[in-house]
This record gives C-alpha cells, sequence and structure tokens, in this order.
C-alpha cells in the first residue's frame, strides 16, 4: 500500500529556516499536502502542490517537488516560535479522490 | 469557515466498555472519516463514509464501526473498548465528489480531536 514517511523531529532556532522532509511512494498522487497541527488541536492546512508543479511558494513556506525521487519538503523561512507544531504531509492519490495517506509527521521545536 | 465538532476533547472509558464518538460539520460535506493518530504513526484511517448510510474501511477497521444517518453527522463506535484503542481519534469532512469531480486543491478539514483514554 501507499506509505508516507518523515523524519520525526526537528529542532531549529529562531530566524532560521526550517527544512521538513517527507518521501511517498505512490507515483499517482495527484495533490501532495502539508499540514500543520498545534498542542490539542486538530490539523489545519497550511499549503499543497500538484503533482505537475516543482515548486509552491507562499509567503515563508516554499514547497518542493522532486517526483522523480518522489521526495517533497516544506521551507519555512525565518521560523519563528509560533511556527513550534507537528507537521505532516499526505498525499491525494488517483484512485479515489477523497482518500489522503499522511505521513508519520515531524515535531518542529522552535528555540530562542 | 468550515466547522467540524468532535462530541468530547477527552474520554476516560473501561475496558469492555461501548464508546461513542460523535462528530458534526456544519458545511454539507458528502465525505466525512475518522482517524486515530499515534506518536510516530501518523494518522492512520479507520473509516470514512461518502455518502449518507455508506461507509467503507480504511486501513485500520478492526475494532471499530461508524454510522451515517444523516449527511452531517458521523459517529464512531468502539463496540467493546480494549486498552490499545487509548489514542487520539480525529473526524474530518471534505466536499470532494467521486474521482474526477471537484479535482481541485479541496482538502480535508479535522474537528479538534477527541483524547480517549481505556483503563
Amino acid at each position: 500500500g501507499e506509505d508516507v514517511e518523515q523524519s520525526l523531529f526537528l529542532s531549529v532556532r529562531e530566524g532560521d529556516s526550517s527544512v521538513i522532509n517527507c518521501t511517498y511512494t505512490d507515483s499517482s498522487s495527484t495533490y501532495l499536502y502539508w499540514y500543520k497541527q498545534e498542542p490539542g488541536a486538530g490539523l489545519q492546512l497550511l499549503t499543497y502542490i500538484f503533482s505537475n508543479m516543482d515548486m509552491k511558494q507562499d509567503q515563508r513556506l516554499t514547497v518542493l517537488l522532486n517526483k522523480k525521487d518522489k521526495h517533497l519538503s516544506l521551507r519555512i523561512a525565518d521560523t519563528q516560535t509560533g511556527d513550534s507544531a507537528i507537521y505532516f504531509c499526505a498525499e491525494r492519490y488517483g484512485g479515489t479522490a477523497s482518500k489522503l495517506t499522511f505521513g508519520t509527521g515531524t515535531r518542529l521545536q522552535v528555540t530562542l | 469557515d468550515v466547522k467540524v465538532t468532535q462530541s468530547s476533547r477527552y474520554l476516560v472509558k473501561r475496558t469492555g466498555e461501548k464508546v461513542f464518538l460523535e462528530c458534526v460539520q456544519d458545511m454539507d460535506h458528502e465525505n466525512m472519516f475518522w482517524y486515530r493518530q499515534d506518536p510516530g504513526l501518523g494518522l492512520r484511517l479507520i473509516y470514512f463514509s461518502y455518502d449518507v448510510k455508506m461507509k467503507e474501511k480504511g486501513d485500520i477497521p478492526e475494532g471499530y464501526s461508524v454510522s451515517r444517518e444523516k449527511k452531517e453527522r458521523f459517529s464512531l463506535i468502539l463496540e467493546s473498548a480494549s486498552t490499545n484503542q487509548t489514542s487520539m481519534y480525529l473526524c474530518a469532512s471534505s466536499p470532494w465528489g467521486l474521482a474526477g469531480e471537484k479535482a481541485s486543491t479541496d482538502t480535508q478539514y479535522f474537528g479538534p480531536g477527541t483524547r480517549l483514554t481505556v483503563l
């Protein structure tokens, strides 16, 4: 079945850039998403990229997609303490439009 | 704004009890989902529903059942709770139709979660 993997933990200093990585296995993925989960809350969509794109920028967020290696990354510029959260990547694959497969989540810790 | 609500934020139950987790969405979404979230495992899909009275098994349906009698409400049922069902349960809804329809950025909207502890 589909498998989406992420590293579990990342620590960065405030003001630095954060890069969160994700690998996926389903080459028929149509959209790939990044979600943010703050403590005690549900998941909130941050950004997304369509599978025919290589890069998408949205204010401090940059998404890079390498389809050949099935690798997705999220870069957060000028990381702030409010960015501390768990970040999930998710792939939406072509078989059933409604379903997503989520990664294991990366906990981002921002230190002063 | 889309709102997805879950009946409880925290729940403590005993082994063998029947447990109901309720989820309500107010955006007339066709699709609703139940996930469980465990550290290091991410979100795993338990069941989903794409219409009233329709349901499909996700990746880990064992020990769970669901009910969708009304479009806005999707219930997760633990027939006989066990300690390995201690987890965070997340409900989500989405407006996607069948494959090809609304093939856009429509995504899933999540509730705040219910942290269930089974003693």
